[in-house]
């Protein structure tokens, strides 16, 4: 598995609150992903990176933002947390030498309360 | 939008029985892609199917990438208490090697032993 640190691992957090997910990586590639978890919806996306800087929107974006200000972090950011936001949040990578395949960190359990 | 279907959602079956999913794209693919995901864990990459009517064995598991590069399918021979979890199958979202997927929804084994 590539070097993917997710932090934190579980929290707990009140409606209305703002939450940072944050993702680190050691493989140095190029493309991150944030995904949420639920029940009957699989792994969608949230939002995605190019690259330092250069984000783009995903499936389900709405309440959520993001930043790369250095190619190993990915910062995810729950604006004001409401409880359709509980759910579990991997992070993903993708390399150049990666083929197709991307590889998950070991998720972020949250729960908005 | 690009759609993954993925059936049946759920499967409970006794240790030494087989297991079929399946996984249905509303567009072509040029590859497809699983994932097993533990309880508890992050999903981890299993096999990439490329070629039109790919069929590709990893033990008691076969996969199966249809003529059209539209459906794909993951046979468990003789289901073991390791097998328990959930599989995805994944296509590119879009064009272009950026390492987007869509996901089904997974399917959930419970193995009885």
């Amino acid at each position: 598995d590539a070097g993917i640190t997710q932090s934190p691992r579980h929290k707990v957090t009140e409606t209305g609150t703002p939450v940072t997910l944050r993702c680190h990586q050691t493989e140095n590639h190029r493309y991150m992903y944030w995904y949420r978890q639920d029940p009957g919806h699989g792994l969608r996306l949230i939002h995605y990176s190019y690259g330092v800087k250069d984000t783009d929107k995903g499936e389900v974006s709405d309440g959520y933002s993001v930043s790369r200000s250095k190619t190993e972090d990915f910062l995810l950011t729950l604006e004001s947390a409401t409880s359709s936001q509980t759910s579990v949040y991997f992070c993903a990578t993708h390399g150049p030498l990666s083929g197709n395949t991307i590889y998950f960190g070991e998720g972020s359990w949250l729960t908005v309360v | 939008g690009q759609q993954v279907m993925q059936i049946p959602q759920y499967q409970h079956v006794q240790e030494g029985e087989d297991f079929t999913t399946y996984c249905n794209s509303s567009t072509t693919l040029s590859n497809i892609q699983w994932y097993k995901q533990r309880p508890g864990g992050h999903p981890v990459f299993l096999i990439q199917l490329v070629k039109s009517g790919e069929v590709k064995k990893q033990k008691r598991l076969t996969f199966q990438f249809g003529e059209a590069k539209k459906n794909s399918s993951l046979h468990i021979t003789a289901t073991q208490t390791t097998d328990v979890g959930t599989y995805f199958c994944a296509g590119p979202h879009g064009s272009g090697n950026t390492g987007k997927l869509i996901f089904g929804q997974g399917t959930t084994l419970q193995v009885k032993p």
